[in-house]
């Protein structure tokens, strides 16, 4: 159980073009997502929260309006990289959290397998 | 805020030899839950491990271990008899009991060679 998807797996665009990265949680509901970014041999970086049927909350110094994040279900959440350029180029990584049982185990992130874009 | 320190860049081992990871953590709450994740290759991560700070036993699952100490504040984990498919990058990561966030290490990247 706890499995989460995400598709693309990796995508290549254009400079200027906009990318949308979905994250699904495959065998239970998630009103609670994250969406991380890494870049290459660094660590995960929270860039936001993303909350069923209300605004994400972002992380200081990600852009709003660059990174939208819609979460439209509770198995469903998108980030687009708008107008993306090569400094955009990462892998982006989405994570659900248990929206049921006892209160430690809803702590735990079920991580999807990424996603690798590429602004050439 | 949590903050995490993975001191360890980089281990290389020979298979079958042991090998801990150290992670030490700050933290101002008095409930928190620390993490250990794990990042092979192919890139997504694998939930190890959640310790509540309330809990100071120590765990074993199969050749996993932690150690778990709050009067030092770390929470290390030891493999015992590493496998080559145990190489990957490996992620200690706090989390505040009110908070959503986890906070990533800088990870240590583990390389086992047969």
């Amino acid at each position: 159980g706890a499995v989460v998807s995400q598709h693309p797996s990796w995508v290549i665009c254009k400079s200027g073009t906009s990318v949308k990265i979905e994250c699904r949680s495959l065998d239970f509901q998630a009103t609670t997502m994250f969406w991380y970014r890494q870049f290459p041999k660094q660590s995960l970086m929270l860039m936001a929260t993303s909350n069923e049927g209300s605004k994400a909350t972002y992380e200081q110094g990600v852009e709003k309006d660059k990174f939208l994040i819609n979460h439209a279900s509770l198995t469903l959440s998108t980030l687009t990289v708008t107008s993306a350029h090569p400094e955009d180029s990462s892998f982006y990584i989405c994570s659900a959290r248990l929206d049921r049982g006892p209160l430690p185990n809803r702590r735990e992130q079920y991580f999807g397998p990424g996603t690798r874009l590429t602004v050439t | 805020a949590q903050k995490v320190t993975q001191a360890q860049t980089e281990i290389s081992v020979v298979e079958k030899e042991d090998v801990t990871l150290d992670c030490v953590y700050e933290t101002r709450d008095t409930t928190y839950y620390l993490f250990w994740y794990k990042q092979p290759p192919s890139g997504e991560l694998v939930f190890l491990i959640r310790r509540n700070s309330f809990d100071e036993q120590n765990e074993i699952s199969g050749r996993y271990s932690w150690n778990f100490q709050k009067s030092t504040s770390s929470f290390n984990f030891t493999i015992t008899a590493s496998q080559v498919v145990d190489s990957a990058v490996y992620f200690c990561a706090p989390m505040g009991a009110n908070t959503d966030k986890l906070i990533f290490g800088t990870g240590t990247r583990l390389q086992v060679f047969p």
